[in-house]
C-alpha cells in the first residue's frame, strides 16, 4: 500500500525551528500533487495547517511553513511553543489508490 | 461554518457490518468531496474512501470489496458501511470535507469531525 514517509518523532527546545520530512514516490509527490499536513493533538481530530504545500488556513499562525521538492515535502516550525507539542501527519493524492494517501505520522516534542 | 457530526453503533460484531453516519449541518453535501477516514489505536490515518455527489466515488484498493458510501441530499448525511468486519477495522472512524468541486487534489481536508470509536468484538 502507498504510504509517504515520515520520521517518528522530532524534538525541540521552546523558540528553536524543527523540520518535519515527508518522502513520497512518483506515484503521488513526485506526481506534482500537491501536499497538505495536519495536526493532531492527541484524543483529538487532525486539524488542516498547511494547503497546496505551502499556503495556511485562516487562523494558523505563520510560525508553521510547509516546502516541497521532487518527491518530497516539509514541515517548518519556528519559534516552538509547548502547545505545539502534537501528532503531525502529511497527505497527498496517489494515482495508484485513485485517493489519498498519509504520512506515517512524526510526533514532536517540546523539550 | 460548517460542522460534521459521526454517529453510529460503537460495537460491531466480527462478520457482521459496520454502518456510520455523518451529518454536515451548516453546508450541503450535494457540493465538496466527502470522506471517511480512520485510525486504528496508537496508529496512523487511513483513507477509507470519498464521494462527490456528482463528480466520482473512489474507494481505497485495501477495503473496496467491503466498503460503501453514499450520499442522502434529503438528510444532509454521508455514509459509510462496511462489510466482514474483524478486529483490525477497530479504530476511530473521522469523516473530513474537501472543499473541491473539480480534483480532489488541491486544498486537502478542511473540515473534520470529532470522530467516532468503533470497537469489533464479540
Amino acid at each position: 500500500q502507498s504510504v509517504l514517509t515520515q520520521p517518528p518523532s522530532v524534538s525541540g527546545a521552546p523558540g528553536q525551528r524543527v523540520t518535519i520530512s515527508c518522502t513520497g514516490s512518483s506515484s503521488n509527490i513526485g506526481a506534482r500533487y500537491d501536499v497538505h499536513w495536519y495536526q493532531q493533538v492527541p484524543g483529538t481530530a487532525p486539524k488542516l495547517l498547511i494547503y497546496g504545500n505551502t499556503d495556511r488556513p485562516s487562523g494558523v499562525p505563520d510560525r508553521f511553513s510547509g516546502s516541497k521538492s521532487g518527491t518530497s515535502a516539509s514541515l517548518a516550525i519556528t519559534g516552538l511553543q509547548a502547545e505545539d507539542e502534537a501528532d503531525y501527519y502529511c497527505q497527498s493524492y496517489d494515482t495508484g489508490l485513485s485517493g489519498y494517501v498519509f504520512g506515517t505520522g512524526t510526533k514532536v516534542t517540546v523539550l | 461554518q460548517v460542522q460534521l457530526q459521526e454517529s453510529g453503533p460503537g460495537l460491531v460484531k466480527p462478520s457482521e457490518t459496520l454502518s456510520l453516519t455523518c451529518t454536515v449541518s451548516g453546508g450541503s453535501v450535494s457540493s465538496h468531496y466527502w470522506s471517511w477516514i480512520r485510525q486504528p489505536p496508537g496508529k496512523g490515518l487511513e483513507w477509507i474512501g470519498y464521494m462527490h455527489h456528482s463528480v466520482r466515488t473512489n474507494y481505497n484498493p485495501s477495503l473496496k470489496s467491503r466498503v460503501t458510501i453514499s450520499i442522502d441530499t434529503s438528510k444532509n448525511q454521508v455514509s459509510l458501511k462496511l462489510s466482514s468486519v474483524t478486529a483490525a477495522d477497530t479504530a476511530v472512524y473521522y469523516c473530513a470535507r474537501d472543499p473541491s468541486n473539480s480534483y480532489p487534489y488541491y486544498y486537502g481536508l478542511d473540515v473534520w469531525g470529532h470522530g467516532t470509536t468503533v470497537t469489533v468484538s464479540s
